[in-house]
């Protein structure tokens, strides 16, 4: 079975500090990692995913992030936080053994920056 | 662009009646997935999809019941809707395993 843990609800940073959004995971299998962004009012959107080749992550708006085995994560970063960034993010993990498989999602942080 | 519709943006329905969310995607993705999202417990998957008439319980089944007749549309059934079941409702689809899930906006879904 797979799931995922997201620490801290809530994490505010100043504008132009580092952002570090924390995800750690459990799999059986080799996973897939992914991270999602909610704007207010809207679906989710891809950030970056993570597919059994690089490591380190790069995805859209500046975020990246790092797969470790050795310590089940998968934390999203971003060295310079903007305004824009504001929004509610979310890790999800998926079995990469199966055409069929379910994403699981974790429970969210949201974001916020301060001027 | 793949486009993933939900088919309302926002629902008010009375305890009882039976509610019918519908989802529709235009890429020909095999899975389509049903999730509500609660504000402090993210998204929680509902029913799973893996080709027409095929479907999995996800985590929080109960209460819900799904239908996919054609691969492209895959509905929701509440039953009979409950106050509890008021929440925002987010349908999804994905090709085979190795890829993201793509999000339609969602529907808001409130039980009176």
């Amino acid at each position: 079975a797979q799931s995922v843990t997201q620490l801290g609800s809530h994490v505010s940073v100043s504008e132009g500090a580092l952002v570090l959004l924390r995800c750690n995971y459990s799999s059986s299998v080799p996973p897939y990692l992914f991270w999602y962004v909610q704007y207010p009012n809207q679906g989710l959107q891809l950030l970056l995913k993570y597919t059994s080749a690089a490591t380190l992550v790069k995805g859209i708006n500046g975020f990246e992030a790092e797969f470790k085995k050795s310590e089940t994560s998968f934390h999203l970063t971003k060295p310079s936080a903007h305004m824009s960034d504001a929004a509610e993010y979310f890790c999800a993990v998926r079995p990469g053994y199966s055409s069929a498989s379910k994403i699981i999602f974790g429970s969210g942080t949201r974001l916020s920056i301060r001027p | 662009d793949v486009k993933v519709t939900q088919s309302s943006r926002y629902l008010v329905k009375r305890t009882g009646e039976k509610v019918f969310l519908e989802c529709v995607q235009d890429m020909d993705h095999e899975n389509m997935f049903w999730y509500r999202q609660d504000p402090g417990l993210g998204l929680r998957l509902i029913y799973f999809s893996y080709d027409v008439k095929m479907k999995e319980k996800g985590d929080i089944p109960e209460g819900y019941s799904v239908s996919r007749e054609k691969k492209e549309r895959f509905s929701l059934i509440l039953e009979s809707a409950s106050t509890n079941q008021t929440s925002m409702y987010l349908c999804a689809s994905s090709p085979p395993a190795s890829t993201e899930a793509f999000f339609g906006q969602g529907t808001r879904l409130t039980v009176v």
